[in-house]
Protein backbone atom coordinates (compact mmCIF):
# COMPACT_ATOMS: atom_id res chain seq x y z
CA UNK A 1 0.00 0.00 0.00
CA UNK A 2 0.79 3.62 -0.41
CA UNK A 3 2.62 5.66 2.22
CA UNK A 4 3.47 9.10 2.53
CA UNK A 5 6.81 10.41 4.64
CA UNK A 6 7.30 14.09 6.38
CA UNK A 7 10.90 13.97 7.68
CA UNK A 8 10.30 17.23 9.37
CA UNK A 9 8.02 17.02 12.19
CA UNK A 10 8.34 20.53 13.61
CA UNK A 11 10.08 23.59 11.46
CA UNK A 12 10.87 26.91 13.35
CA UNK A 13 12.03 29.65 10.88
CA UNK A 14 12.05 33.51 11.19
CA UNK A 15 9.74 35.83 9.05
CA UNK A 16 11.48 35.84 5.57
CA UNK A 17 13.77 32.53 5.65
CA UNK A 18 13.01 30.18 3.19
CA UNK A 19 10.98 27.10 3.86
CA UNK A 20 11.25 23.82 2.52
CA UNK A 21 9.38 20.63 3.52
CA UNK A 22 9.96 17.16 2.27
CA UNK A 23 7.79 14.75 1.27
CA UNK A 24 8.15 11.31 0.27
CA UNK A 25 6.18 8.30 -1.05
CA UNK A 26 6.55 5.09 -1.09
CA UNK A 27 6.10 3.53 -4.61
CA UNK A 28 5.63 5.11 -8.32
CA UNK A 29 3.38 4.55 -11.41
CA UNK A 30 1.01 6.94 -11.90
CA UNK A 31 0.36 9.49 -8.63
CA UNK A 32 -2.18 12.53 -7.42
CA UNK A 33 0.30 14.67 -5.27
CA UNK A 34 -1.19 17.31 -2.39
CA UNK A 35 -0.26 19.46 0.01
CA UNK A 36 -3.10 20.41 2.49
CA UNK A 37 -2.64 23.11 5.08
CA UNK A 38 -4.79 23.59 8.77
CA UNK A 39 -4.34 26.86 9.83
CA UNK A 40 -4.78 27.24 13.92
CA UNK A 41 -8.57 26.65 14.83
CA UNK A 42 -9.12 26.16 10.77
CA UNK A 43 -10.24 23.54 8.21
CA UNK A 44 -8.05 21.59 6.37
CA UNK A 45 -7.18 23.83 2.84
CA UNK A 46 -5.55 22.36 0.22
CA UNK A 47 -2.46 24.34 -0.78
CA UNK A 48 -1.75 22.92 -4.27
CA UNK A 49 -2.14 19.67 -6.34
CA UNK A 50 -0.38 18.16 -8.97
CA UNK A 51 -2.10 15.54 -11.17
CA UNK A 52 0.21 15.60 -14.44
CA UNK A 53 2.23 18.38 -16.63
CA UNK A 54 4.82 20.54 -15.35
CA UNK A 55 6.16 18.99 -12.15
CA UNK A 56 6.30 22.91 -10.63
CA UNK A 57 2.98 23.21 -9.41
CA UNK A 58 2.08 26.48 -7.85
CA UNK A 59 -0.42 26.89 -5.37
CA UNK A 60 -2.12 29.91 -3.36
CA UNK A 61 -0.64 31.84 -0.85
CA UNK A 62 3.40 31.97 -2.87
CA UNK A 63 3.87 28.33 -2.19
CA UNK A 64 4.88 25.87 -4.68
CA UNK A 65 5.87 22.36 -4.88
CA UNK A 66 8.05 20.11 -7.43
CA UNK A 67 7.39 16.67 -8.17
CA UNK A 68 10.44 14.52 -8.73
CA UNK A 69 9.35 11.38 -10.00
CA UNK A 70 12.83 9.16 -9.81
CA UNK A 71 12.85 10.79 -6.05
CA UNK A 72 9.73 9.88 -5.12
CA UNK A 73 9.23 13.31 -3.57
CA UNK A 74 6.83 16.52 -3.85
CA UNK A 75 8.76 18.87 -1.59
CA UNK A 76 6.42 21.94 -0.86
CA UNK A 77 8.66 25.44 -0.62
CA UNK A 78 8.19 29.39 -0.55
CA UNK A 79 10.85 31.56 -1.05
CA UNK A 80 10.08 33.78 2.62
CA UNK A 81 7.36 32.87 4.68
CA UNK A 82 5.16 34.89 6.98
CA UNK A 83 3.69 35.09 10.70
CA UNK A 84 0.41 33.80 9.08
CA UNK A 85 1.70 30.62 7.69
CA UNK A 86 2.11 29.27 10.97
CA UNK A 87 0.47 26.01 10.38
CA UNK A 88 0.48 22.48 10.36
CA UNK A 89 1.15 20.75 6.86
CA UNK A 90 0.15 17.83 5.40
CA UNK A 91 1.35 15.81 2.73
CA UNK A 92 -0.93 13.75 0.83
CA UNK A 93 -1.26 11.22 -2.34
CA UNK A 94 -4.09 9.00 -3.81
CA UNK A 95 -4.68 5.28 -3.66
CA UNK A 96 -7.28 4.20 -6.01
CA UNK A 97 -10.13 6.37 -4.27
CA UNK A 98 -8.55 6.76 -0.80
CA UNK A 99 -5.94 9.84 0.04
CA UNK A 100 -3.17 8.63 2.52
CA UNK A 101 -1.24 11.76 4.40
CA UNK A 102 1.44 12.21 5.89
CA UNK A 103 1.83 12.59 9.45
CA UNK A 104 2.18 16.40 9.03
CA UNK A 105 4.61 18.84 9.58
CA UNK A 106 4.00 22.04 12.22
CA UNK A 107 5.47 25.63 11.24
CA UNK A 108 6.10 27.96 13.34
CA UNK A 109 6.76 31.52 12.17
CA UNK A 110 8.27 34.28 14.26
CA UNK A 111 8.13 37.79 13.67
CA UNK B 1 -22.57 28.13 0.40
CA UNK B 2 -21.48 24.57 -0.65
CA UNK B 3 -19.98 22.58 1.93
CA UNK B 4 -19.26 20.07 5.05
CA UNK B 5 -21.00 20.29 8.22
CA UNK B 6 -19.31 18.39 11.15
CA UNK B 7 -21.72 18.31 14.32
CA UNK B 8 -21.04 19.13 17.10
CA UNK B 9 -18.00 20.94 17.07
CA UNK B 10 -17.34 19.47 20.50
CA UNK B 11 -18.31 16.17 22.24
CA UNK B 12 -17.73 14.28 25.35
CA UNK B 13 -18.47 10.60 25.67
CA UNK B 14 -18.83 8.38 29.15
CA UNK B 15 -16.89 5.28 29.47
CA UNK B 16 -18.86 2.73 27.58
CA UNK B 17 -21.25 4.82 25.97
CA UNK B 18 -21.67 5.21 21.57
CA UNK B 19 -21.66 8.82 20.48
CA UNK B 20 -22.60 9.63 16.95
CA UNK B 21 -20.74 12.79 14.74
CA UNK B 22 -22.51 13.76 11.95
CA UNK B 23 -21.45 14.84 8.68
CA UNK B 24 -23.45 16.56 5.90
CA UNK B 25 -22.34 17.81 2.58
CA UNK B 26 -24.02 20.00 -0.12
CA UNK B 27 -21.47 19.43 -2.93
CA UNK B 28 -23.10 16.72 -4.45
CA UNK B 29 -19.86 14.51 -3.85
CA UNK B 30 -20.19 11.31 -4.61
CA UNK B 31 -17.23 9.52 -2.06
CA UNK B 32 -17.21 10.74 1.77
CA UNK B 33 -14.51 10.09 4.29
CA UNK B 34 -13.89 9.64 8.35
CA UNK B 35 -10.25 10.48 9.37
CA UNK B 36 -9.16 11.03 12.82
CA UNK B 37 -6.36 12.67 13.21
CA UNK B 38 -4.06 12.56 16.49
CA UNK B 39 -1.13 14.91 17.06
CA UNK B 40 2.20 13.63 15.63
CA UNK B 41 0.21 10.77 13.14
CA UNK B 42 -1.46 13.17 10.91
CA UNK B 43 -4.54 11.70 9.27
CA UNK B 44 -5.84 8.25 9.41
CA UNK B 45 -8.65 6.45 7.33
CA UNK B 46 -11.15 5.36 9.67
CA UNK B 47 -14.21 4.16 6.51
CA UNK B 48 -15.04 5.55 3.87
CA UNK B 49 -18.21 5.15 1.27
CA UNK B 50 -17.55 5.71 -2.56
CA UNK B 51 -21.46 5.48 -3.27
CA UNK B 52 -24.30 5.49 -1.31
CA UNK B 53 -25.59 2.20 0.77
CA UNK B 54 -21.46 1.26 0.35
CA UNK B 55 -18.86 1.11 2.64
CA UNK B 56 -15.62 0.54 3.32
CA UNK B 57 -12.98 0.06 6.07
CA UNK B 58 -9.48 2.05 6.18
CA UNK B 59 -6.79 1.68 8.47
CA UNK B 60 -8.19 2.03 12.21
CA UNK B 61 -11.90 0.75 10.96
CA UNK B 62 -11.68 -0.86 14.81
CA UNK B 63 -14.61 0.54 17.39
CA UNK B 64 -16.22 2.82 14.42
CA UNK B 65 -19.35 1.85 12.59
CA UNK B 66 -20.54 4.06 9.59
CA UNK B 67 -23.85 4.32 7.48
CA UNK B 68 -24.55 5.70 4.18
CA UNK B 69 -28.58 6.03 3.49
CA UNK B 70 -28.11 9.12 2.00
CA UNK B 71 -25.62 11.04 -0.68
CA UNK B 72 -25.22 14.15 1.46
CA UNK B 73 -24.85 12.15 4.93
CA UNK B 74 -21.68 10.10 6.46
CA UNK B 75 -22.29 9.48 10.00
CA UNK B 76 -20.12 8.09 12.35
CA UNK B 77 -20.55 6.56 15.44
CA UNK B 78 -18.05 5.61 18.01
CA UNK B 79 -18.54 2.68 19.67
CA UNK B 80 -17.57 1.53 23.69
CA UNK B 81 -15.28 -0.96 21.65
CA UNK B 82 -12.89 1.71 20.69
CA UNK B 83 -11.08 2.10 24.00
CA UNK B 84 -9.06 5.33 22.79
CA UNK B 85 -11.54 7.59 21.46
CA UNK B 86 -9.99 10.84 22.33
CA UNK B 87 -9.22 12.09 19.21
CA UNK B 88 -9.80 14.83 16.33
CA UNK B 89 -12.13 13.19 13.60
CA UNK B 90 -12.29 15.10 10.37
CA UNK B 91 -15.11 14.29 8.16
CA UNK B 92 -14.32 14.99 3.82
CA UNK B 93 -15.87 14.55 0.65
CA UNK B 94 -14.47 14.21 -3.23
CA UNK B 95 -16.77 14.54 -6.56
CA UNK B 96 -16.94 12.31 -9.51
CA UNK B 97 -14.96 8.65 -8.83
CA UNK B 98 -12.74 8.34 -10.47
CA UNK B 99 -11.53 11.95 -10.94
CA UNK B 100 -8.31 13.89 -9.74
CA UNK B 101 -10.61 16.34 -8.41
CA UNK B 102 -9.21 17.02 -4.29
CA UNK B 103 -11.32 15.92 -0.70
CA UNK B 104 -12.69 18.96 0.58
CA UNK B 105 -12.88 18.94 4.57
CA UNK B 106 -15.47 19.84 7.58
CA UNK B 107 -14.16 22.10 10.61
CA UNK B 108 -14.22 18.48 12.17
CA UNK B 109 -15.36 17.21 15.40
CA UNK B 110 -13.19 16.90 18.82
CA UNK B 111 -14.25 14.17 21.00
CA UNK B 112 -13.11 13.23 24.61
CA UNK B 113 -13.61 11.21 27.28
CA UNK B 114 -15.48 12.04 30.58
Amino acid sequence: AQSVSQHNHHVILSEAASLELGCNYSYGGTVNLFWYVQYPGQHLQLLLKYFSGDPLVKGIKGFEAEFIKSKFSFNLRKPSVQWSDTAEYFCAVTDTDKLIFGTGTRLQVFP
Amino acid sequence: DGGITQSPKYLFRKEGQNVTLSCEQNLNHDAMYWYRQDPGQGLRLIYYSQIVNDFQKGDIAEGYSVSREKKESFPLTVTSAQKNPTAFYLCASRGVLGSNQPQHFGDGTRLSIL
